[in-house]
Order: C-alpha cells, then structure tokens, then sequence
C-alpha cells in the first residue's frame, strides 16, 4: 500500500500561472481532503469530498478549486496563483464506519512558491 | 468556531524524562480527537485517535487522553528518546472536519 500520495512534491509557479495538485490514495476511502500549512498558523482545510464526485467548501477555499471524478483521486487547481498562495499543501483521506471514528491519513506534502 | 491551542510552544527536555503536551479546544461537541506527530519537511503520521465516547488510549509509550466537558486533551510520552523528537499537532474532529493547532515542536536532547 502506498497510502496517500501528492503529485508533484515541489513547484514553482509565476503569479497568473495555473497549476493542478493531484491527491491518490490506494486504501479505498470515502473522504479525501486538501489543506494548507502555513507558519504560524497550523494546517487549514481548502476543500474536501466525502464521496466521489462531491466537493464541499472548507476553512479557506477562494482562489482554488477541486474535483474528484473517481474515488481514489483527489484533484486541487490553482486558477491564476497568487503569491498569497505560497504555502505546503497536505491531502488526506479517511473512512468512516457508521458511529464510528473518522482517523485522517496524510500524504507527504507538496510545496508551492509563487513569485 | 472551533480554536485548538496547544502549549508550549516548543519544549525541550533531556533523554528519558517522561513529559506531557497540551491541547485545549472550545467547542466540546467533538466526535473524537486525533493526535500528530510532523517531522520537519515531512506531512503528518497519525499517532491515536480518541472517539468522544473514551477517556483515553495507549500505543507504547505514549497514552492520550480526553476530557471533552472540559475542552482539554493531553499526550503523554513516557520514557522519551531522541527520535521523538518532533512537532505533535492535536487536532479535535466535528462535523467530519479537523481543526489543527499550531502545534508542540518538542526536542529531546541526548
């Protein structure tokens, strides 16, 4: 099992440049979500999905955008970068059993610079 | 809106000391809490997991606990050794989303 993993793992973009991040998680879970780790200020949630072909909004969501057209991949685009937008980028997913507790795996983390 | 604090900040003991970490929270209504270790660079590796319905949980060395009327959560690591040396993140769940403190950067001198 590889678990999570994060495509590309480093990325430079120029500001106005797009970009997509790609989440893959091979352990069959429902949810998957997209987080940012800024210093200072801890890891906050962008978008998550709690099934395929769902998406919801979290903490932080302007300026990006997701989808999750098949269950295993979580996808996290970037329209026109912004500088604000440099940060680490962490996806996780998740199952949860009926009642039962909702333990969050994370992937390794891409990091993104906008200049 | 749920706020996690965590203190300290950072912490450092030497090699073999027991040592607990603290996180507090505002919101109890909570389905569970779940508690991260983060290496510099590196993303988060889950350590336990507390459902609301528990006080706390063991794996080794270390033994979380909760108390939700109260809003607090505290990892306990026995005996520490230099490779625990890390950021631990707690982070309590509601409404299927987590909300993460800034975290205990802890470092464990030999």
């Amino acid at each position: 099992n590889a678990g999570v993993t994060q495509t590309p793992k480093f990325r430079v973009l120029k500001t106005g440049q797009s970009m997509t991040l790609l989440c893959a998680q091979d352990m069959n879970h429902e949810y998957m979500y997209w987080y940012r780790q800024d210093p200072g200020m801890g890891l906050r949630l962008i978008h998550y999905s709690v099934g395929e072909g769902t998406t919801a909004k979290g903490e932080v969501p302007d300026g990006y955008n997701v989808s999750r057209l098949k269950k295993q991949n979580f996808l996290l685009g970037l329209e026109s970068a912004a500088p604000s937008q440099t940060s680490v980028y962490f996806c996780a997913s998740s199952y949860r059993l009926a009642g039962g507790p909702n333990e969050q795996f994370f992937g390794p983390g891409t990091r993104l610079t906008v200049l | 809106k749920q706020e996690v604090t965590q203190i300290p900040a950072a912490l450092s003991v030497p090699e073999g000391e027991n040592l607990v970490l603290n996180c507090s929270f505002t919101d109890s209504a909570i389905y569970n809490l779940q508690w991260f270790r983060q290496d510099p660079g590196k993303g988060l590796t889950s350590l336990l997991l507390i459902q609301s319905s528990q006080r706390e949980q063991t794996s080794g060395r270390l033994n979380a606990s909760l108390d939700k009327s109260s809003g607090r959560s505290t990892l306990y690591i026995a005996a520490s050794q230099p490779g625990d040396s890390a950021t631990y993140l707690c982070a309590p769940e509601g409404n299927e989303k987590l909300t993460f403190g800034t975290g205990t950067r802890l470092t464990i001198i030999p």
